[in-house]
């Protein structure tokens, strides 16, 4: 089973483009990665999703390198309302086994 | 408006004393999960439903019993709650087994002492 790694903290300023990468070591094929960001007191909330390659929706964009063994979440132009938990998820095809990170804390300073 | 809903909110109870906490969506999900959230331990799964009648363990089970009879709602019970479950949990819903985007309930933080 994959498993994923990603850093405790992290600190930015306002403008500033983020990019948070997990590892994920032995994913599988059919492995979908998914990134989800926790508000303090909130449920989490879902990002963006890809599989390879480089996916982009009006939020963030997602890297994915060819050999897949890691991904990096991009946030352009973060603002203060962007700190929060940010969790890097592999989600392992069809028995819906979820490989969750530790979450990412990301502070955004003015 | 679409949502997951978690009741009760907050929950203080003593080491034994049964509890269950309610989760129901509105999105016609077929796929309902509940978790924990601990400091430093990230969000664990504890057990998991593809469909009404179909449930199955995550990471964490022990303690912990789940129920689907309806395709709205998945009830996560604790027959003798013990300290160490103290946590806070997060049940959540998507819309098939090939769809990843997880909606979260807002969360039950439950204390037992």
């Amino acid at each position: 089973l994959a498993k994923t790694t990603q850093p405790i903290s992290m600190d930015s300023y306002e403008g500033q483009e983020v990019n948070i990468t997990c590892s994920h070591n032995n994913i599988a094929t059919n492995d979908y990665i998914t990134w989800y960001q926790q508000f303090p007191s909130q449920g989490p909330r879902f990002i963006i999703q890809g599989y390879k390659t480089k996916v982009t929706n009006e939020v963030a964009s997602l890297f994915i390198p060819a050999d897949r063994k890691s991904s990096t979440l991009s946030l352009p132009r973060v603002s203060l309302s962007d700190t929060a938990v940010y969790y890097c998820l592999v989600h392992a095809g069809n028995n819906r086994k979820l490989i969750w990170g530790l979450g990412t804390s990301l502070a955004v300073n003015p | 408006e679409a949502q997951v809903t978690q009741n009760p909110r907050y929950l203080i109870t003593v080491t034994g004393k049964k509890l269950t906490v309610t989760c129901s969506q509105n999105m016609n999900h077929e796929y309902m999960s509940w978790y924990r959230q601990d400091p430093g331990l990230g969000l664990r799964q504890i057990y998991y439903s593809m469909n009404v009648e179909v449930t199955d363990k995550g990471d964490v089970p022990e303690g912990y019993k789940v129920s689907r009879k309806e395709k709205r709602n998945f009830p996560l019970i604790l027959e003798s709650p013990s300290p160490n479950q103290t946590s806070l949990y997060f049940c959540a819903s998507s819309s098939s087994p090939y769809h990843y985007e997880q909606y979260f309930g807002p969360g039950t933080r439950l204390t037992v002492t």
